[in-house]
């Protein structure tokens, strides 16, 4: 089945730094996602994309689907503590294949 | 509280019992899904459901699973004659019309199985 890759597994930067975080596929999605999950809550989506090449930003998160559409990058701009938590990346087809493949996430740590 | 609702948070199982998830959807949310998620990995899909009807059970095992979505109520993921290897956390999400909108995940039940 389809597969997304993200690494490294865990990033550690200092606080107020820039992070960029990529993920690929081997297929095509129409629809690349973004979520973050803290521990023990659900993922919370940050971003979605939904054309090849689309740039999209929200506060200090910026994320584009890439033109091939196989690959789309995350980038969090002066990184703060609260930043911590795993992010997934998550393509998605349209109409009824509409579930969700994720990336096994990338566990990003901040230091004060 | 509008967002994705399951419960119980946390439930704890003996070998061979039957565990029930439910998952309430966001309001006028008519799409559901479910994932499980086993430590330090990502989610993994298992049944897409609309009102009274599965659409999509590609990634949910044949034997043990099931999953409903009724007409009332919530969406209950049933679990019978549970393993060990059930344990995991099981995630609920669902979307708005068309099933293309972004789906919105409920803080899942963490399914723990002596």
């Amino acid at each position: 089945g389809q597969q997304l890759n993200q690494s490294p597994q865990s990033m550690f930067i200092q606080e107020g730094e820039d992070v960029s975080m990529n993920c690929t596929s081997s297929s095509i999605f129409n629809t690349w996602l973004w979520y973050k999950q803290e521990p023990g809550e659900g993922p919370v989506l940050l971003i979605a994309l939904y054309k090849a090449g689309e740039l999209t930003s929200n506060g200090r998160l910026t994320a584009q689907f890439g033109i091939t559409r196989k690959d789309s990058f995350l980038n969090i701009s002066a990184s703060i503590p609260s930043d911590v938590g795993i992010y997934f990346c998550a393509g998605q087809f349209t109409g009824a294949n509409s579930k969700l493949t994720f990336g096994k996430g990338i566990t990003l740590s901040v230091r004060p | 509280n509008a967002g994705v609702m399951q419960n119980p948070r946390h439930l704890v199982r003996r070998r061979g019992q039957e565990a029930r998830l439910r998952c309430s959807p966001m309001k006028g949310h008519s799409h559901v899904y479910w994932y499980r998620q086993l430590p330090e990995e990502g989610l993994k899909f298992m049944v897409y459901l609309q009102k009274e009807n599965i659409i999509d059970e590609s990634g949910m095992p044949k034997e043990r699973f099931s999953a409903e979505f009724p007409k009332e109520g919530p969406s209950i993921l049933r679990i019978q004659q549970v393993v060990r290897g059930d344990s995991a956390a099981y995630f609920c999400a669902s979307s708005l019309l068309p099933a293309d909108q972004p789906q919105h995940f409920g803080d899942g039940t963490r399914l723990s199985i002596l």
